[in-house]
């Protein structure tokens, strides 16, 4: 079975500074897709970014970037000029392929809280 | 984006009544709906997984029986929590996977109180 850990429960950065969040996950599927969401207080969750594991090139979206180390098994988050709108709840997702049977639900991390100082 | 919402938002009850907790994916189809239940300041935790016109599949140590989740639409899933208990008391997500391109949106979630 598929597990995800994230070792820092709690994290802290100051604004416009920068901060990464850790994820390593567990898995004999060569094929499989992973996700950083965002849980504000609303508790709403966020598709922040997707990495497809077949992709080499890391996923970007505007500030938010991560570093997909395939054989290490490592997902983590880089956060660029933290705002105050980016403290959240964020949990690191892991999803196996359609075709192998899955029905594609996320085996989520147990978060990090993400503080932000201003 | 697409969206997915939730009915209702928040719900308290008397302990040994049923609530029924409703998602729906406003403007998409969706074959596969999941919930999770969230526990405070904790991950998230799949329940079940709904199916459109069959029976859902339950993850090892949720009853079924207890949890009752019915999904006769293609934007339309619900989950009933039978003869509720304080222990019943949580927040609840619905997701819907979206059948063109299998993305999956989140529904806004349901704090459940149980008396």
């Amino acid at each position: 079975a598929q597990t995800v850990t994230q070792s820092q429960p709690e994290m802290s950065v100051q604004e416009a500074e920068t901060v990464t969040l850790s994820c390593t996950y567990d898995t004999s599927e060569s094929d499989y897709y992973l996700f950083w969401y965002k849980q504000p207080p609303s508790r709403q969750m966020i598709l922040v970014i997707r990495q497809e594991a077949y992709k080499q090139q890391n996923a970007t979206e505007n500030r938010f970037s991560v570093n997909f180390q395939k054989a290490a098994k490592s997902f983590s988050l880089k956060i660029s000029d933290s705002q105050l709108g980016d403290a959240a709840m964020y949990f690191c997702a892991y999803r196996s392929p359609l075709y192998g049977g899955s029905q594609g639900n996320l085996i989520f991390g147990k978060g990090t809280k993400l503080s932000v100082k201003p | 984006g697409a969206v997915v919402s939730q009915h209702p938002s928040r719900v308290i009850c008397k302990s040994g009544t049923s609530v029924k907790i409703e998602c729906r994916s406003l403007d998409f189809q969706a074959t596969t709906m999941f919930w999770y239940r969230q526990f405070p300041k904790k991950s998230l935790m799949l329940m079940a997984t709904s199916n459109e016109g069959s029976k859902a599949t339950y993850e090892q140590g949720v009853e079924k029986d207890k949890f009752l989740i019915n999904h006769a639409s293609l934007t339309l899933s619900t989950l009933t929590v039978t003869s509720a208990h304080p222990e019943d008391s949580s927040f609840y997500i619905c997701s819907a996977r979206e059948d063109r391109y299998n993305e999956q949106f989140f529904g806004p979630g349901t704090r459940l109180t149980v008396l």
